[in-house]
């Protein structure tokens, strides 16, 4: 079963363009991260927001947590081509197990 | 440091048979979690590993099973292989304070099931 679920499943930007996904969970959780996979490889850690924090930038991405919706967005601004990737949310159900959503697959367009 | 590191990349098995996966962490890292990921399913946890203890498991059947060795790497073995266990198998390592932690991602081993 999987804990969160991303929204949109798919999203066509053109480059420059910012890209907005969101996340949704059903328990309580420590902390939320997101990753990035490029086409059937490895997923990368993006970043990580404890269930505390409200809002986290890392370079051109801004995650914000809203714990009493529980809801997460990624924003991604000024977008390039290297960003094209599937991006997914992970919560920790317990200590020892992460649950990924679904993913959204982000396409940026030159 | 190097990266997680999984061996071999690509593997091509018949129904029926058993495979056998590897998985070396980053030097350091002592838990080992592993995922199958397939188009219609997703990203599915499948276990956990610290110190040689396995600390969780997913919700897959007994044909699935792991181990870790003391030297931290881990191998995972599916027994009596189907169809449906064609997929990306993504092993992670992180210091093992708990799977909350950041978890670095090797590139995957591709299983096809004929």
């Amino acid at each position: 079963s999987q804990q969160g679920e991303e929204d949109p499943q798919a999203l066509s930007i053109q480059e420059g363009e910012n890209a907005t996904m969101n996340c949704s969970y059903k328990t309580s959780i420590n902390n939320l991260q997101w990753y990035r996979q490029n086409s059937g490889r490895g997923l990368v850690h993006l970043i990580l927001i404890r269930s505390n924090e409200r809002e986290k930038h890392s370079g051109r991405l801004r995650v914000t947590l809203d714990t009493s919706k529980k809801s997460s967005s990624l924003l991604i601004t000024a977008s390039r081509a290297a960003d094209t990737a599937s991006y997914f949310c992970a919560t920790d159900e317990n200590d020892y197990k992460l649950s990924f959503g679904a993913g959204t697959t982000v396409t940026v367009r030159a | 440091k190097a990266g997680v590191t999984q061996t071999p990349r690509y593997l091509i098995k018949t129904r029926g048979q058993q495979v056998t996966l590897s998985c070396s962490p980053i030097s350091g890292h002592r838990s080992v979690s592993w995922y199958q990921q397939t188009p219609g399913q997703g990203l599915q946890f499948l276990f956990e590993y610290f110190s040689e203890t396995q600390r969780n498991k997913g919700n897959f059947p007994g044909r699935f099973s792991g181990r870790q060795f003391s030297n931290s790497r881990s191998e995972m073995n599916v027994s009596t292989l189907e169809l449906g266990d064609s997929a990306l198998y993504l092993c992670a390592s992180s210091m093992g304070q708990g799977i909350a932690e950041t978890q670095y991602f090797g590139p995957g081993t591709r299983l096809l099931v004929l």
